[in-house]
Parts: structure tokens; C-alpha cells; sequence
């Protein structure tokens, strides 16, 4: 398995542009998870899904960022606008089913917004 | 509420000894650690479960005090591939009881020299 794909690697762009980052999960895994990691705030959960529905999104900053799963093996996560604060490296995690199991992280989107 | 780790640092020679602590102000039945690569994504290391269960890493060992609502990771006998930052970890549940989200501490960052 080629495990968690993400895309792109690296995106710059000016403030107010929209961004969406992209999620390929492992095949097979029920859960999906978005996370934001930065020098100040550490590694936070932003969203996840269990069976592409949306569980919990209350760490999503605001309503500048949304986040899709419209099947099994896809997710978006979209800022816009996005602002320089949202500068971060941004990761997707999947996990089998059932829960409290290894996450496996994709290699992430390192974000900067100018 | 954010589990808290000790120390934020620490480095090692090659051959030393490590302890990381996860410290939690709720009740516990699990805790998950990971390590973390500069520039690279997180990577699961083990599971520990109440009761005394463990699911992971061969050559790591960790303890957990579900009492305590802590746990620890050893390291012993370091290596270079040692070094990362070592984070842990805690699980939340939502309110059905199906789903848990996993909230991590700051880290800690663990260097070990030749």
C-alpha cells in the first residue's frame, strides 16, 4: 500500500487566494483525520470522519476552512480566504476500524500564505 | 484538555538513557505515543491500554498509571534514530460513545549525539 497520499507538498500563495489540500486514505481505513501543526499551537485536530461522515469538526478555526469526504477514498480540506496566520504544515491521518488504533499520517502540505 | 509532557528537551549521548512523561488532568484509559522526525510526519509507536495491555513498538517501552493519569516512555541504550520529537497522545470520546479524537501534547524533543 502506498499509504497516505496528500497534494500538494508545498503550497504558496497570497493572502485571500482559496487553497484546498487533498487527501488520499489508506484503502480499507474508516477514519480520516485533519491536523494542523505549528511551532506555537503543536499539533492539533482540526476535523476527522468515520465512514466519510463528519464526526467533529470543532477544532476548525472558523468558517474560512470546510472540509469534505464526498467517498471513501478522498477528502478536502479548503481555506478561503486564507490568511497568513494560516501558514502551517497541514497533515491527514487514516485509521482502521474501531478506533483507538495507529493513525497513519500522510506526509503532509506545508502551507504558506504570504 | 491538552496532555502535558516532560521535559520540553533533552539530549543524549549515543548508549544513554531517556524517560518522557505524559501527564493527564482527566481520567484516562489509553494513551498513544508518536514520533516525529524533523521535517517529516508523525509515526505511530505504541498504544498502552488499560489494564496493562500494550500494542507497538518491540524495542520502546512505556508504562502507564491509569491512577496517576500518566504515563512514560523509555528509552533506553539510544540511538542516533532516536532522535525526534516524542509526542503523546490522549483520546477523547464523543458523546455517542462510538468515535474518540485523539488530543497530543507539545512534544517533547529528544537529541541524541554521537
Amino acid at each position: 500500500d502506498a499509504g497516505v497520499i496528500q497534494s500538494p507538498r508545498h503550497e504558496v500563495t497570497e493572502m485571500g487566494q482559496e487553497v484546498t489540500l487533498r487527501c488520499k486514505p489508506i484503502s480499507g481505513h474508516d477514519y480520516l483525520f485533519w491536523y494542523r501543526q505549528t511551532m506555537m499551537r503543536g499539533l492539533e485536530l482540526l476535523i476527522y470522519f468515520n465512514n466519510n461522515v463528519p464526526i467533529d469538526d470543532s477544532g476548525m478555526p472558523e468558517d474560512r476552512f470546510s472540509a469534505k469526504m464526498p467517498n471513501a477514498s478522498f477528502s478536502t480540506l479548503k481555506i478561503q480566504p486564507s490568511e497568513p496566520r494560516d501558514s502551517a504544515v497541514y497533515f491527514c491521518a487514516s485509521e482502521g476500524a474501531g478506533g483507538l488504533d495507529e493513525q497513519f499520517f500522510g506526509p503532509g502540505t506545508r502551507l504558506t500564505v504570504l | 484538555q491538552q496532555p502535558v509532557q516532560s521535559p520540553q528537551a533533552v539530549i543524549l549521548r549515543e548508549g544513554e538513557d531517556a524517560v518522557i512523561n505524559c501527564s493527564s488532568s482527566k481520567a484516562l484509559y489509553s494513551v498513544h505515543w508518536y514520533r516525529q522526525k524533523h521535517g517529516e510526519a508523525p509515526v505511530f509507536l505504541m498504544i498502552l491500554l488499560k489494564g496493562g495491555e500494550q500494542k507497538g513498538h518491540e524495542k520502546i517501552s512505556a508504562s502507564f498509571n491509569e491512577k496517576k493519569q500518566q504515563s512514560s516512555l523509555y528509552l533506553t541504550a539510544s540511538q542516533l534514530s532516536y532522535s525526534g520529537t516524542y509526542f503523546c497522545g490522549t483520546p477523547a470520546v464523543d458523546s455517542g460513545g462510538s468515535n474518540y479524537k485523539l488530543t497530543f501534547g507539545k512534544g517533547t524533543l529528544l537529541t541524541v549525539n554521537p
